[in-house]
């Protein structure tokens, strides 16, 4: 299957941790990117291969991956991290590749 | 720093085609490869296609091969052609840039993206 599940939405107290998960049976092959989405703005890149943050992403921000589930975990949230992350994984149909996002899940920083 | 931005008409009637451009600054776009990806209003991210610096395409099988995408390097611009649209192609529209390293597990990401434009199908 080419689906890439997510829970809808979790919540977590300012400066707690959070764990954003990722199901799909793609993830046992390739590695997952993850996108933080704030209300009216694009989506922007905030961890990819082997827990990689690009330039400017806190370190806060952390992944790991095991069999069909991948996480992000977000480590002491702040408020600015309240947003929707999407994750993405390539899957592929014989030669022919192509990308799959997460169906989406919405944190909220209390 | 690289930019990305879109442009387009911002409506399309049923069962013509829509036909986006992606304007990129601050890099060549014979350095990378490319994509789109849409968002349904109020709904979660569709990956569309990507096209490489020479050109060469792949897209989401499930748009049933109504995707076309070109580069147009004299303008550092690439474009998408979506044909026969219904409703359900209303959605907001990004490019981005695409990076795929060549190891285990073929790390990939698409990042930078544009702002994204508004497309809606109505007669």
């Amino acid at each position: 299957s080419s689906e890439l599940t997510q829970d809808p939405a979790v919540s977590v107290a300012l400066g707690q941790t959070v764990r954003i998960t990722c199901q799909g049976d793609s993830l046992r092959s390739y590695f997952p990117s993850w996108y933080q989405q704030k209300p009216g703005q694009a989506p922007i890149v905030v961890l990819y291969g082997k827990n990689k943050r690009p330039s400017g992403i806190p370190d806060r921000f952390s992944g790991s991956r095991s069999g069909n589930t991948a996480s992000l975990t977000i480590t002491g949230a702040q408020a600015e991290d309240e947003a929707d992350y999407y994750c993405n994984c390539r899957d592929s149909i014989g030669n022919h590749p192509f990308y799959v996002f997460g169906t989406g899940t919405k944190v909220t920083v209390l | 720093q690289m930019q990305l931005q879109e442009s387009g008409p911002g409506r399309v009637k049923p069962s013509e085609t829509l036909s986006l451009r992606c304007t990129v600054s601050g890099d060549s776009i014979r350095t990378y490869s490319w994509s789109w990806i849409r968002q349904p209003p109020g709904k979660g991210l569709e990956w569309i296609g990507n096209i490489d610096y020479n050109g060469n395409t792949n897209d989401n099988p499930s748009l049933k091969s109504r995707v076309t995408m070109s580069l147009d390097t004299s303008k550092n611009q690439f474009s998408l052609n979506l044909n026969s649209v219904t409703a359900a192609d209303t959605a907001i529209y990004y490019c981005a840039r695409f990076q795929s390293l060549q190891q285990l597990g073929r790390p990939n990401w698409f990042g930078p993206w544009g702002q994204g434009t508004l497309v809606t199908v109505s007669s």
